[in-house]
This record gives C-alpha cells, sequence and structure tokens, in this order.
C-alpha cells in the first residue's frame, strides 16, 4: 500500500531565508506526487506534480520540488520565504493504478518577520 | 475560468437531522471526488465519480453518507442522522477524467458542524 509521511508537522523560517520541507513516500510503482498548499479559510491549491518527466519539478510562487527515487523523497524547498507563504502544506502521491490521492497529515509552515 | 464552487460555505445542525453539501465542478470535467479533513489531518478520500455513475465509494465511512451526481455535473453529498463526529471540513474536486496522475482542482470546502 502506498503511504506519505511528512517529517514534520511544523516549520518556522525567518522572511528571506529558504524553506525546506520534507516528504517521503512508499509506493511499488513509479508514482505521481503532488505537493498542495491550504491558506487559511481557503482552497486547496497545486503547487506542483512530478509524473515521470524531470526530476526536478517546478512550481508556483519560487517552489520546487525534487524527486529522488533512491531516497524515497519528494522535498519541496523555496530560496527565499515570504510571509505570504505562511500556510499549510501537503505532500500527495497518486495510487499506483488509479486516481485516488494519498495525503500526507501536512506542514505548516510559519514566517518570522 | 470558474473554479470548483460549494455551497454552502459553513452549516451548523444539530445531532440527529440531515444534511445536503453541494458541489459544482469544472465545467466539461468527467471526475468529481469528495473528500473530509478533520482539524489537523490531510484530506480522506470519501467517494469518486466518474460521470453519473460512483465509480468507487469505498471512502464512505457508514451508510448513513450519500452521493449523488444525477446529470454528470454538479454533485451532492448527504447525510443522515448526523453525529457530532461527522464535524469536519467536506471538500469537493474535479479532473477531467479522472485518469493517473491527473491534478485534482479543489473547492474551498463547506465546514460542516453538528452540535
Amino acid at each position: 500500500a502506498q503511504s506519505v509521511t511528512q517529517l514534520d508537522s511544523h516549520v518556522s523560517v525567518s522572511e528571506g531565508t529558504p524553506v525546506l520541507l520534507r516528504c517521503n513516500y512508499s509506493s511499488s510503482y513509479s508514482p505521481s506526487l503532488f505537493w498542495y498548499v491550504q491558506h487559511p479559510n481557503k482552497g486547496l491549491q497545486l503547487l506542483l506534480k512530478y509524473t515521470s518527466a524531470a526530476t526536478l519539478v517546478k512550481g508556483i510562487n519560487g517552489f520546487e520540488a525534487e524527486f529522488k527515487k533512491s531516497e524515497t523523497s519528494f522535498h519541496l524547498t523555496k530560496p527565499s520565504a515570504h510571509m505570504s507563504d505562511a500556510a499549510e502544506y501537503f505532500c500527495v502521491v497518486s495510487d499506483d493504478s488509479n486516481y485516488q490521492l494519498i495525503w500526507g497529515a501536512g506542514t505548516k509552515l510559519i514566517i518570522k518577520p | 475560468g470558474a473554479g470548483v464552487s460549494q455551497t454552502p460555505s459553513n452549516k451548523v445542525t444539530e445531532k440527529g437531522k440531515y444534511v445536503e453539501l453541494r458541489c459544482d465542478p469544472i465545467s466539461g470535467h468527467t471526475a468529481l471526488y469528495w473528500y473530509r479533513q478533520s482539524l489537523g489531518q490531510g484530506p480522506e478520500f470519501l467517494i469518486y465519480f466518474q460521470g453519473t455513475g460512483a465509480a468507487d465509494d469505498s471512502g464512505l465511512p457508514n451508510d448513513r453518507f450519500f452521493a449523488v451526481r444525477p446529470e454528470g455535473s454538479v454533485s451532492t453529498l448527504k447525510i443522515q442522522r448526523t453525529e457530532r463526529g461527522d464535524s469536519a471540513v467536506y471538500l469537493c474536486a474535479s479532473s477531467a477524467t479522472g485518469g493517473w496522475g491527473e491534478t485534482q482542482y479543489f473547492g474551498p470546502g463547506t465546514r460542516l458542524l453538528v452540535l
């Protein structure tokens, strides 16, 4: 069975410093992987996705993620945090054979001024 | 273009009552999904529609929960005899065809509170 582990429930960084949100997955086959962001009282928005093309995926708002099969990781990074990045981030893997999304528990990103 | 919309945005009801939650997917999307998100957790899959039919309802927690999509567009999630444990945010998503790896687009959710 597939699963997703987000290694940190909370991450706190200062504005202007790099962001790293960690995600590990388990999958029997080549997965599709996604990062979604959820701002307070807003809907889930897709940041980026990996579907077996380039291993370094660029998303919106300056975020990117690298698929590392040997480490079964898909960590999300951003070079310089902005106050507007404060939100909950979810790492998601798509089920091997169909549409079902398997969600991590989420990482809350806190940005200090 | 218009995204996924959900109504109402908030619903407060009493234990034992019946509620309906509505989802309007992106126009032309054949696949529609319902999820439930409890506080501090990621969304939990409930049901998937392909057109008018429920292709997978394995996530519905019990027979108090039911969903329909009679014309292959708008969907309604129905909860009978609500319980306090049903309190959560109910999310709807749609995608173009339901294929593997396809992006699902989410609505803002309906926050249900059962007193």
